[in-house]
């Protein structure tokens, strides 16, 4: 267990509809990192955010938005959904404080598998 | 280019075989981090080791071990005594600058008893 939890573990939904995904982060850890796993993209980085504020992107779609909230949850928002948005979705986390010395490992959660029929 | 290949998509091996599992990256960066991962049949993704640019000093773990050689841009990785467990997609993975992984394309490890 890497201590991230994802909610929902499944979700089918249809085209056009709009989705949020949940994760919460290892107690401590400030980053959050989302990762897209298709067949045909593999895996892939979304965006990254860093105590609240959004640190840094990579091939996220305008569809698609995120936020991390205060207490460091963070929401990915998929909207206008389209078959091929259909993915497992992974959020991961790192850069605690404290005793974890290896700020540099991402920890991964279970993982948001995504059906859009 | 593609900054991590796993140029094996696919190995089949029987117990008790040892394999390895090839990573070759491409960066610019003189400060990077290397990170193999499991992802078992149930999906989660395992970390299972980094390893920064500048300490060649190759890793064992138990059946693990991992070789990086800088003057191949490789970071290979050697199950030994293989076990029907360690079924399961492998990815390599690369961290320059910013803080996002580039993961290659994995290679997917059938261990048959």
């Amino acid at each position: 267990d890497s201590g991230v939890t994802q909610t929902p573990k499944h979700l089918i939904t249809a085209t056009g509809q709009r989705v949020t995904l949940r994760c919460s982060p290892r107690s401590g850890d400030l980053s959050v990192y989302w990762y897209q796993q298709s067949l045909d993209q593999g895996l892939q980085f979304l965006i990254q955010y860093y105590n609240g504020e959004e640190r840094a992107k990579g091939n996220i779609l305008e569809r698609f938005s995120a936020q991390q909230f205060p207490d460091l949850h963070s929401e990915l928002n998929l909207s206008s959904l389209e078959l091929g948005d259909s993915a497992l979705y992974f959020c991961a986390s790192s850069g605690g404080t404290g005793k974890d010395l290896r700020p540099h490992e991402q920890y991964f959660g279970p993982g948001t598998r995504l059906t859009v029929t | 280019a593609q900054k991590v290949t796993q140029a094996q998509t696919e190995i089949s091996v029987v117990e008790k075989e040892d394999v390895t599992l090839d990573c070759v990256y491409e960066t610019r960066d003189t400060t990077y981090y290397l990170f193999w991962y499991k992802q078992p049949p149930s999906g989660e993704l395992v970390f299972l080791i980094r390893r920064n640019s500048f300490d060649e000093q190759n890793e064992i773990s138990g059946r693990y071990s991992w070789n990086f050689q800088k003057s191949t841009s490789s970071f290979n990785f050697t199950i030994t005594a293989s076990q029907v467990v360690d079924s399961a997609v492998y990815f390599c993975a690369l961290k320059e600058g910013g803080n996002m992984l580039t993961f290659g394309g994995g290679t997917r490890l059938m261990v048959k008893p």
